[in-house]
This record gives structure tokens, C-alpha cells and sequence, in this order.
């Protein structure tokens, strides 16, 4: 069984610009969730799909978005990219909401 | 006050010693979790709990509703048990809530 899919592994973006993570979950795996990791903030909520509706959202800026598709796969658009948003986003999903998780390996996010 | 604090932040070891792992939280939660990363990046999900105590191979959680509280233990510690161990918890539908992680290492 595949595990959860995190394209790309590694990007490095200008300030300013706009990137697209995505996400393909484990099969019959209907809820994603997205997370930044930090070192100063460590693992924060950016927010949780399930059947192609927002469930959850944590605290981040409207420049911070997300959506899910027919087959489950997600993507996280982050919009005018500040220095502050270098982060490893990682997605987890699962077959139900709030039950185990099943991790991807993450995007590492750098903005120069 | 963080709403969910591990203790300790770093914690070494010697092959071989019990670990205990301790997290608290302030709010009431439908379940805990225990999450393990390697350096890398990659995070495993260890346990789901929200009542009682949970045990694969050498890993032991326990939680305690009540006292809002939950340990996460390891027997023989080994050296390929360095990592971070994460706590999260999740109150109701809401969104997860992490510790801060506790930097495990273990030498040989």
C-alpha cells in the first residue's frame, strides 16, 4: 500500500512569489490535514479536508490556503511569500477524522 | 500557558535504560496522540489514545483522563529509538495541538 505522497520534497522560493504543495493520501484516505513545522514554533495546524470540504483551519493568514479534490489529493497554496513562511509543511491523512495518522515526508519550504 | 508541555525537552540516555516521556494538557480532549520523528523530517504516528494504556513492542502510553496527563514510556532503550517524541491532542472535532517535543537520545 502506497504511503501519503508530498510533492516536492525541497523548494526554494523568492520573497513574494506563490507556491503550490500537494498531497496524495494513502488510498480510500478521505481527510488531509496540513501542518508547518518551525523550529521556533514547532508543529502548527494549517487546516484539515475532509470529502473536499474544510473542516478545520488554525491561525494563519489568509494567504494561507488550501482545497481538496474528487480523489482525495489536496493542495496548500501559500500567496506572497514572506521569510517567515521557511518551514517543512507536512500533510497527514487518514480513512476518519481524528483517528491515526499517516504522515507524509513533508515539503521543505525555503524563501530567500 | 501552552495548552498541551512535555517534559522533559531533551533527555539522554544509555542503551538499555527505561524512558518515561510525560505530557499535560489544559483542555478536554477526544484523543491523544503520540508522535515519533527522525531527523529528516519524517513523523510516524505512534498511538492513538483516549482512555487507558496502549503497548506495541517496547512502547508503552498511558493517559489519565482525570489528571489530564498521559506518559509515553520505552523499554531497553536502543539507539535507533533516538528521535523527537511529539504529543498532540485533539479537543473534539478541533484542530491538533502539539507539544513542543522531547528530544530523545540514546547512546550506545
Amino acid at each position: 500500500k502506497a504511503g501519503v505522497t508530498q510533492t516536492p520534497r525541497y523548494l526554494i522560493k523568492t520573497r513574494g512569489q506563490q507556491v503550490t504543495l500537494s498531497c496524495s493520501p494513502i488510498s480510500g484516505h478521505r481527510s488531509v490535514s496540513w501542518y508547518q513545522q518551525t523550529p521556533g514554533q514547532g508543529l502548527q495546524f494549517l487546516f484539515e479536508y475532509f470529502s473536499e470540504t474544510q473542516r478545520n483551519k488554525g491561525n494563519f493568514p489568509g494567504r494561507f490556503s488550501g482545497r481538496q479534490f474528487s480523489n482525495s489529493r489536496s493542495e496548500m497554496n501559500v500567496s506572497t511569500l514572506e521569510l517567515g513562511d521557511s518551514a517543512l509543511y507536512l500533510c497527514a491523512t487518514t480513512d476518519r477524522p481524528g483517528y491515526g495518522y499517516t504522515f507524509g515526508s513533508g515539503t521543505r519550504l525555503t524563501v530567500v | 500557558k501552552n495548552e498541551v508541555e512535555q517534559s522533559p525537552q531533551n533527555l539522554t540516555a544509555q542503551e538499555g535504560e527505561f524512558i518515561t516521556i510525560n505530557c499535560s494538557y489544559s483542555v478536554g480532549i477526544s484523543a491523544l496522540h503520540w508522535l515519533q520523528q527522525h531527523p529528516g523530517g519524517g513523523i510516524v504516528s505512534l498511538f492513538m489514545l483516549s482512555s487507558g494504556k496502549k503497548k506495541h513492542g517496547r512502547l508503552i502510553a498511558t493517559i489519565n483522563i482525570q489528571e489530564k496527563h498521559s506518559s509515553l514510556h520505552i523499554t531497553a532503550s536502543h539507539p535507533r529509538d533516538s528521535a523527537v517524541y511529539i504529543c498532540a491532542v485533539k479537543e473534539g472535532a478541533q484542530k491538533l495541538v502539539f507539544g513542543q517535543g522531547t528530544r530523545l537520545t540514546i547512546n550506545p
